[in-house]
């Protein structure tokens, strides 16, 4: 039982290449979550999903894609990678009626 | 605009002694807190929580106090140990989606 693992867990761009990052549980959660944690500001959400073939934008979803084709998958895309997207990457993910998410371990993204 | 403040970017407190970490929010219409705690080069992992009909919550050697008129909560650790040095998030939710809304963290470094 792994709970949420991301992949890859770190990563080099340079500036307008394109990657994606996929998050994955086995809790058979139906919310699944994308942040971006940049320092002194905390976790910002970047999109959600409240269930397969649902997404939603966040505080921060400007340059992100997202994508949630099957309930245990919920990738971010990222089209055209900016130095600004430098950061660490998680997913998380919780059930429908808990507030407690389940955090995966984070991707280290670097945008050159 | 944060909504959820976390004013002090650091801690550091003697082993056994008392650690004391706040957490300020503006929106009143959040209904659940939580606390994460984070080492580096991992996910935070969900710490304690507390309901806005409750005023304290305690597990073990943590407690969560909320005062819903001055829109303020604390996390009390007692006795604080080494292995307790980590970034603490204090996060807020009342949205559809259990989003949570995250306080920019506090280091808490306990010393031997």
């Amino acid at each position: 039982n792994a709970g949420v693992t991301q992949t890859p867990k770190f990563r080099v761009l340079k500036t307008g290449q394109s990657m994606t990052l996929l998050c994955a549980q086995d809790m058979n959660h139906e919310y699944m979550y994308w942040y971006r944690q940049d320092p002194g500001m905390g976790l910002r959400l970047i999109h959600y999903s409240v269930g397969e073939g649902t997404t939603a934008k966040g505080e921060v979803p400007d340059g992100y894609n997202v994508s949630r084709l099957k309930k245990q998958n919920f990738l971010l895309g990222l089209e055209s990678a900016a130095p600004s997207q430098t950061s660490v990457y998680f997913c998380a993910a919780t059930g429908l009626a808990a507030y407690e998410q389940y955090f995966g371990p984070g991707t280290r993204l670097t945008v050159t | 605009d944060q909504q959820v403040k976390q004013n002090s970017p650091s801690l550091s407190v003697q082993e056994g002694r008392i650690s004391i970490l706040n957490c300020d929010y503006t929106n009143s219409m959040f209904d659940y807190f939580l606390w994460y705690k984070k080492y580096p080069a991992e996910g935070p992992t969900f710490l304690i929580s507390i309901s806005s009909i409750k005023d304290k919550n305690e597990d073990g050697r943590f407690t969560v106090f909320l005062n819903k008129s001055a829109k303020h909560l604390s996390l009390h650790i007692v006795p604080s140990q080494p292995g307790d040095s980590a970034v603490y998030f204090c996060a807020a939710s009342w949205e559809y989606g259990n989003k949570l809304v995250f306080g920019a963290g506090t280091i808490l470094r306990v010393k031997s």
